[in-house]
């Protein structure tokens, strides 16, 4: 079976720009969480989704949104980007939540300038 | 302020020491989850300890759970190289988010 795949895997982007980052989940997946890593504040939760519908969300300004597509796939947009949006971008899949096992795909990394 | 404090941040020790990895938290959790990631590579899964004083074992790791589910921690016996890697714990909470500690980044040296 097919892991979680991202793409791109990695980003140069400049401040003020926007950018959309994909992720297809494992088939049969329901549920796609994304977190933001970075070194200084680690892997913080961005939002979930599932269903198309998004149930969770993390302490993140609005400049981050994501959706949902029918077959699982999701993309997360951040807008206006700012240095400090430097960071891995993961997402993980599931069945049907986070108490699940979680798998993770290997990030996109991007860097803003 | 992380909710899940992890300790130590970083463990350099040689191949065949033991060592064990600390998941504290003042808040209460229905589950932790223990992870592993390599660089380039996104965290691996290795266990999910649910039930208050559960202790799980995986080849030469053992992970237990805190009596109160609050805290959790990870010991490696006879560290081995390919034990290297970042160790993250995760916390779930109600409403199916998942906090993560700051992780403890583990070199085993030959």
């Amino acid at each position: 079976k097919a892991g979680v795949t991202q793409t791109p895997r990695y980003l140069i982007k400049t401040r003020g720009q926007q950018v959309t980052l994909s992720c297809s989940p494992i088939s049969g997946h329901r549920s796609v969480s994304w977190y933001q890593q970075t070194p200084g504040q680690g892997l913080q939760f961005l939002f979930e989704y599932f269903s198309e519908t998004q149930r969770n969300k993390g302490n993140f300004p609005g400049r981050f949104s994501g959706r949902q597509f029918s077959n699982s796939r999701s993309e997360m947009n951040v807008s206006t980007l700012e240095l400090g949006d430097s960071a891995l971008y993961l997402c993980a899949s599931s069945l049907w939540g986070v108490q699940e096992t979680q798998y993770f795909g290997p990030g996109t990394r991007l860097l803003v300038l | 302020t992380q909710l899940l404090e992890q300790s130590p941040q970083f463990l350099s020790i040689q191949e065949g020491e033991n060592l064990t990895v600390y998941c504290n938290s003042s808040s209460v959790f229905s589950s932790l989850q223990w992870y592993r990631q390599e660089p380039g590579e996104g965290p691996v899964l290795l266990v999910t300890v649910v039930t208050g004083g559960e202790v799980k074992k995986l080849k030469r790791l053992t992970f237990q759970f805190g009596d109160a589910r609050k805290d959790s921690s990870l010991h490696i016996t006879a560290a081995q190289p390919g034990d290297t890697g970042l160790y993250l714990c995760a916390g779930e909470r109600a409403g199916n988010m998942l906090t993560f500690g700051g992780g403890t980044r583990l070199m085993v040296k030959p």
